[in-house]
């Protein structure tokens, strides 16, 4: 199987700044890699496909980069309704598998 | 606009059983692989399984194989999830969740339904 791990766990930040957080794949993956966003008590939210593409409607504050094994999610300016546990997801093969997630915090 | 509806969760004993249910509208559902994901509470996502757009083909996660039985109906735009033996460890939010024609990952999500296995 192939292990996702994210860091860090939890990611304290001021409104404006420029985030970003990781996701190390086990094996490579090329660039078949999606991010979500979870707020709390609510479905996980696609933001980001094929490593860097942006789902329709999603905020162009958000953007992916990497391939293979390493991977980054960046918010430019980090908004209040950015609070969220962010997890990365490869679908190279099944088993398909997240990260442990990166919980975002308003500072 | 894509509509992703779970139900069937509640309360069950261990080693009991349950069926949930996707029900779904707004894109044709036969042409897409439907996949559950399941959430413990305060832990991350977990995949479940997945089925194919005929259904012929499944997948599963190894905590589930032989436990589960994932299957679709496609005249009624509608997954299902049967849970047999169940255990405590299963008890999650179990959401299903919509892949595109031609990728694993997951672009639309329902709200999700609770199970609890618990004496």
């Amino acid at each position: 199987d192939i292990q996702m791990t994210q860091s860090p766990s939890t990611l304290s930040a001021s409104v404006g700044d420029r985030v970003t957080f990781t996701c190390r794949a086990s094996q490579r993956i090329s660039l078949w890699l999606a991010w979500y966003q979870q707020k709390p008590g609510k479905a996980p939210k696609l933001l980001i496909y094929r490593a860097s593409t942006l789902q329709s409607e999603v905020p162009s504050r958000f953007s992916g980069s990497g391939s293979g094994t390493e991977f980054t999610l960046t918010i430019s300016s980090l908004q209040p309704d950015d609070i969220a546990t962010y997890y990365c997801q490869q679908y190279t093969s099944h088993p398909l598998t997240f990260g442990q997630g990166t919980k975002v915090e308003i500072k | 606009e894509v509509q992703l509806v779970e139900s069937g969760g509640g309360l069950v004993q261990p080693g009991g059983s349950l069926r949930l249910s996707c029900t779904t509208s707004g894109f044709t559902f036969s042409t897409h692989v439907m996949t559950w994901v399941r959430q413990a509470p305060g832990e991350g996502l977990e995949w479940v399984s997945s089925v194919s757009t005929g259904g012929g083909s499944t997948n599963y996660a190894d905590p589930v194989k032989g436990r589960f039985t994932i299957s679709r109906d496609n005249s009624k735009n509608t997954m299902y999830l049967q849970m047999n033996s169940l255990r405590a460890e299963d008890t999650a939010v179990y959401y299903c969740a919509k892949q595109p024609p031609t990728d694993l990952y997951f672009d639309y999500w329902g709200q999700g339904t609770l199970v609890t296995v618990s004496s």
